[in-house]
């Protein structure tokens, strides 16, 4: 079953925070966070692994709560280039195999 | 440069037709990974292949085929019974953790595919 993402898309101006949640029905061992630019490849942000530990590099990280099956992506001060569909990706424990969410669009404006 | 290359950028078959579709890796990754991707619907994953020589059916399989004959190499093949084939598809590629876990997938630039 594919992640809820929430919201489906969010407006910000320069220098506001957002964060986007992902939540799934079924038990996770492991989140994957992507952003992907109209036209282009998604890239990888970060991964959280089963046990809430938060990550984070430069002004965006991320938590995973076990409990609620739901990770939770913080992108703080934002820039115009966070501008992209953020998804979300979920895996079981011993599994390769991502399902991923439908997306999350952000805007950043000046 | 290590990566993943995807060609042609841009596809344009008539209906009816099969269509394959390249994905190479020079990251030695041994995992490799198809998606399909249409407006508001995520990545859905259509094969995945762990090792040389085996490939599993993902989400929505049905219309598609794959080989995985090189570590290097994992064509995709729209076949004509793939209803709705008009998508943009992306490959990727991972190296598998020792502890099963998933870990960090590479994607190439994806082929618009469209069926006229």
């Amino acid at each position: 079953q594919q992640p809820v993402q929430s919201p489906q898309a969010v407006i910000l101006r320069e220098g506001e925070d957002a964060v986007i949640n992902c939540s799934s029905s079924k038990a996770l061992y492991s989140v994957h966070w992507y952003r992907q630019k109209h036209g282009e490849a998604p890239v990888f942000l970060m991964i959280l692994l089963k046990g809430g530990e938060q990550k984070g590099h430069d002004k965006i990280s991320a938590s995973f709560n076990e409990k609620k099956q739901q990770s939770s992506l913080y992108l703080t001060a934002s820039q115009l280039s966070y501008s992209g569909t953020y998804f979300c990706g979920t895996a079981g424990a011993g599994s390769y195999q991502l399902t991923f969410g439908k997306g999350t669009k952000l805007s950043v404006i000046p | 440069d290590g990566g993943i290359t995807q060609s042609p950028k841009y596809l344009f078959r008539k209906e009816g037709q099969n269509v394959t579709l390249s994905c190479e890796q020079n990251l030695n990754h041994d995992a490799m990974y198809w998606y399909r991707q249409d407006p508001g619907q995520g990545l859905r994953l259509i094969y995945y292949s762990q090792i040389v020589n085996d490939f599993q059916k993902g989400d929505i399989a049905e219309g598609y085929s794959v080989s995985r004959e090189k570590k290097e190499s994992f064509p995709l093949t729209v076949t004509s019974a793939q209803k709705n084939p008009t998508a943009f598809y992306l490959c990727a590629s991972s190296t598998p953790s020792l502890a099963g876990v998933s870990t960090e997938q590479f994607f190439g630039p994806g082929t618009r595919l469209t069926v006229l």
